[in-house]
């Protein structure tokens, strides 16, 4: 069964203070494994889509990196409004069709 | 551009009840998919739509059920409501299917 795992399942973190977020998961026929952010009341926002073990993609204080295995969503010199729950899904090959399979999402919390 | 639309955004409903929830996806995009999501639980995949016809289903009973129009705009619908059917429903549209899903705000639903 296709499985994603996310940890730590929150973070706090001080103003300044980088960190990683871990994101592992087991599927048969990989297809993609994608980032999002998800602010209170909204729905998830797209950040970053990889597929590739060793690819790396970045946006502003955002990094990611995927292995065969897992990936890694770095927060380098965070700021308070980057204060959201980090959800990881991979995209899954099933019955002829493709669909999300989500973690359970990280919330990360920065305080000023 | 638009983003993807759902309506409505709140809904309070008493058990036993039926619902009716809306998604009009991104001009182009084809596919819909569905998902709930609970604070136990996290987002689970309920069903994806292309072309108005069901191209997969999440493990989730009969009554959950969608469809999808002509136009890509889908709905789908909770008959025999249970109080545990309380979640965030999103909605996130593609333009194939396969890469490049966009959420919506989703719809809360509250079952009384």
């Amino acid at each position: 069964e296709d499985q994603v795992t996310q940890s730590p399942e929150a973070l706090r973190l001080q103003e300044g203070e980088s960190s990683s977020l871990n994101c592992s998961y087991t599927v048969s026929g990989l297809r993609g494994l994608f980032w999002y952010r998800q602010d209170p009341g909204k729905g998830p926002e797209f950040l970053f889509t990889l597929y590739s073990a060793g690819e790396e993609k970045e946006k502003e204080r955002l990094k990611a990196t995927l292995t065969k295995k897992e990936s890694f969503l770095h927060i380098t010199a965070p700021k308070p409004e980057d204060s959201a729950t980090y959800l990881c899904a991979v995209q899954a090959l099933q019955g002829g069709s493709e669909k999300l399979v989500f973690g359970k999402g990280t919330k990360l919390t920065v305080n000023p | 551009k638009a983003g993807v639309t759902q309506t409505p955004r709140y809904l309070i409903k008493t058990r036993g009840q039926q619902v009716t929830l809306s998604c009009s996806p991104i001009s182009g995009h084809r596919s819909v998919s569905w998902y709930q999501q609970t604070p136990g639980q996290g987002l689970q995949f309920l069903f994806e739509y292309f072309s108005e016809t069901q191209r997969n289903k999440g493990n989730f009973p009969g009554r959950f059920s969608g469809r999808q129009f002509s136009n890509s705009r889908s709905e789908m619908n909770v008959s025999t409501l249970e109080l545990g059917d309380s979640a965030l429903y999103l909605c996130a549209s593609s333009p194939v299917g396969n890469y490049g899903y966009t959420f919506g705000s989703g719809t809360r639903l509250t079952v009384v």
